[in-house]
């Protein structure tokens, strides 16, 4: 079964409004944490943010906030202001098993390809 | 800066092959290192982990004779794609994790392997 499902495979975005990325997650885990991750076409992965499980205030980096609503299962990725730099595939991830365990894991969602239109 | 190298970023082999893949840590020891592949249009796959001082434990499916993952030392993993064939071409990506207590993964920039 999908644990991180992003169901928008692409998405368009006008230069400076805002956009969300949709990610949901299934999990029985009560410590897990929450990852949103840019990939350019260079294919590098850059970090953008990170929610941990018990993190009780939505995570926010400049542009970057993460709407976390628990009991939904949802960590969508609102980017504020968008840029023409913005444009790039997102990923959402989840870190699975303890930190110090050794099942630690990311599982990564299939993403969503955003562009951003001037 | 970068935190985390690869190389080579490219990789052009023949068929029967081997080809491996350095992922150097550049600003700390790396306590775990982790190496994925993306297929073109997908998303990464977590192939194997390997802890300091462990054995890579590779992820189901993935065979352990065909990728073999030597974690030399805190600052250097190596990914050794053996007797490759064109349906290995891929991206390849090592993330490193400082220690065990914190949740921080580092990419590296990945390495495209093409296998005529």
């Amino acid at each position: 079964a999908q644990k991180i499902t992003q169901t928008q495979p692409g998405m368009f975005v006008q230069e400076k409004e805002a956009v969300t990325l949709d990610c949901t997650y299934d999990t029985s885990d009560q410590s897990y944490g929450l990852f949103w991750y840019k990939q350019p076409s260079s294919g590098e992965m850059i970090f953008l943010i990170y929610q941990g499980s018990y993190d009780e205030q939505n995570a926010t980096e400049g542009r970057y906030s993460l709407n976390f609503q628990k009991a939904r299962k949802s960590a969508n990725l609102v980017i504020s202001a968008s840029q023409l730099g913005d444009s790039a595939m997102y990923f959402c991830a989840m870190r699975e098993g303890l930190m110090g365990g050794s099942n630690y894991k990311l599982t990564f969602g299939k993403g969503t390809l955003l562009t951003v239109n001037p | 800066g970068a935190v985390v190298s690869q190389h080579p970023s490219w990789v052009i082999c023949k068929s029967g092959t081997s080809v491996k893949i350095e992922c150097r840590s550049l600003d700390f020891q790396a306590t775990t290192m982790f190496w994925y592949r993306q297929f073109p249009k997908q998303s990464l796959m977590l192939m194997a982990t390997s802890n300091e001082g462990s054995k890579a434990t590779y992820e189901q499916g993935v065979e352990k004779d065909k990728f073999l993952i030597n974690h030399a030392s805190l600052t250097l993993s190596t990914l050794t794609v053996t007797s490759a064939h064109p349906e290995d071409s891929s991206f390849y990506i090592c993330s490193l994790r400082s220690s065990f207590s914190t949740d921080t993964q580092y990419f590296g920039p990945g390495t495209r392997l093409t296998v005529l």
